[in-house]
């Protein structure tokens, strides 16, 4: 069936470091692709998202780009700031109209 | 507009108690979900609603009921909690289908003893 797999966490990287979280997915077709965040103590949050191949989301100066050939959605930031440390997860569209999520990885920026 | 919000925030259990919670949406949005997050699981999917009045089963329906009676409001209710059912429970909506973003309540944390 339709799956998310995200890279372990937990993440920890010192202010201004390059991030890269690698999410890969299992899915008959091409799923609509999403990028989430969880701050401390609140819900998810919509950080970004793709529709179709070869899209590029981007917020927050967070960006991730639909791979169908590596069925890859990677999340990435050139430089990332303490205010940016919580739990990241990579969920996908299906035609059920639900999202499936990955496990969650969670970032600590360290100043 | 306060979103999605969720009462309440707190609760323990023991085994074998029931209890609802509560989520209200005040964007008039169709779709409502309710999820469980365990540590190393993501979020999983117990129940969802396309309207007012219509209720499915998601990936982890068993031991929880949910209601749609108003648009606006989502009930999860559990009839005879067990320790399993310790989670971090987050209710979310939406305009229409998952292609639109969900909007995610502060969540409730259950602890069953």
């Amino acid at each position: 069936g339709n799956s998310v797999t995200q890279m372990e966490g937990p993440v920890t990287l010192s202010e201004e470091a390059f991030l890269t979280i690698n999410c890969t997915y299992t899915a008959t077709g091409y799923p609509s692709l999403f990028w989430y965040v969880q701050y401390p103590g609140e819900g998810l949050q919509l950080l970004l998202k793709a529709t179709k191949a070869d899209d590029k989301g981007s917020n927050k100066g967070f960006e991730a780009t639909y791979r169908k050939e590596t069925t890859s959605f990677h999340l990435e930031k050139g430089s990332v700031q303490v205010s940016d440390s919580a739990v990241y997860f990579c969920a996908q569209y299906n035609q059920g109209g639900k999202l499936i999520f990955g496990q969650g990885t969670e970032l600590s920026v360290k100043p | 507009n306060a979103g999605v919000t969720q009462t309440p925030k707190f609760r323990v259990l023991k085994t074998g108690q029931s209890m609802t919670l509560l989520c209200a949406q005040d964007m008039n949005h169709e779709y409502m979900y309710w999820y469980r997050q365990d540590p190393g699981m993501g979020l999983r999917l117990i129940h969802y609603s396309v309207g007012e009045g219509t209720t499915a089963k998601g990936e982890v329906p068993d031991g929880y009921n949910v209601s749609r009676l108003k648009k606006q409001n989502f009930l999860l209710g559990l009839e005879s909690a067990a320790p399993s059912q310790t989670s971090v429970y987050f209710c979310a909506s939406s305009y229409s289908t998952g292609l639109n973003e969900q909007f995610f309540g502060p969540g409730t944390r259950l602890t069953v003893l």
